[in-house]
């Protein structure tokens, strides 16, 4: 069975820092991962995603990933924060059967 | 381009009563599934379908049903609404080529009371 963790429920950092995300996962074979964003009172939107390849994965917003295999984990950073960063981020893992299993999500707030 | 539409955006019920929430989606998208989100538990699938006519169960699926009659439209019914279903539900899709490009629906915010 897949399953998801998120280490940290919520993350605080400043503008211009660093974000990281962490996620581990657990799967019976060889997964696809995903990272979703959701601001308020929206739907969840596609960051980027891992199916197959290269395993450092970038999406929009400036986000990028990477798969290890060798350490179960799908890590989301962005460099540098900016103010409109500040949503929910799911991590979430498929075994090619086209069902999602999600992570508890990881609150972002970024101070000015 | 409308995506994946659902209604409403918020209800609430009584406990008891029954509703089905609507999604719809003009995509033509195989895979629909509907979710729940509660705090702290990130989104939990309830019930899917792979294409018209064919459904099965999530993590979650007591006290819901599905049905699928068509492509684009994939209904999910409370028969009878408890406290423990309050909660936002969401709709998504994808197709089955393998894209994994979930697209999701808004959200509806249920209360039960």
């Amino acid at each position: 069975a897949q399953s998801v963790t998120q280490l940290g429920s919520h993350v605080s950092v400043s503008e211009g820092a660093l974000v990281l995300l962490r996620c581990n996962y657990s799967s019976s074979v060889p997964p696809y991962l995903f990272w979703y964003v959701q601001y308020p009172n929206q739907g969840l939107q596609l960051l980027l995603k891992y199916t197959t390849g290269a395993t450092l994965v970038k999406g929009i917003n400036g986000f990028e990933a990477e798969f290890k295999k060798s350490e179960t984990s799908f890590h989301l950073t962005k460099p540098s924060a900016h103010m409109s960063d500040a949503a929910e981020y799911f991590c979430a893992v498929s075994e090619n059967d086209y069902k999602l299993s999600f992570g508890a999500g990881t609150t972002v707030t970024v101070r000015a | 381009n409308a995506g994946v539409t659902q209604t409403p955006k918020f209800q609430v019920l009584k406990t008891g009563q029954s509703m089905t929430l609507q999604c719809a989606q003009d995509m033509n998208h195989e895979y629909m599934s509907w979710y729940r989100q509660d705090p702290g538990m990130g989104l939990r699938l309830i019930h899917y379908s792979v294409g018209a006519g064919i459904t099965d169960q999530g993590e979650v699926p007591n006290g819901y049903n599905v049905s699928r009659s068509t492509t684009e439209d994939f209904p999910l019914r409370l028969l009878s609404a408890a406290p423990s279903q309050t909660s936002v539900y969401f709709c998504a899709s994808t197709d089955l080529r393998g894209n994994y490009g979930y697209t999701f629906g808004s959200g509806t915010r249920l209360t039960v009371v």
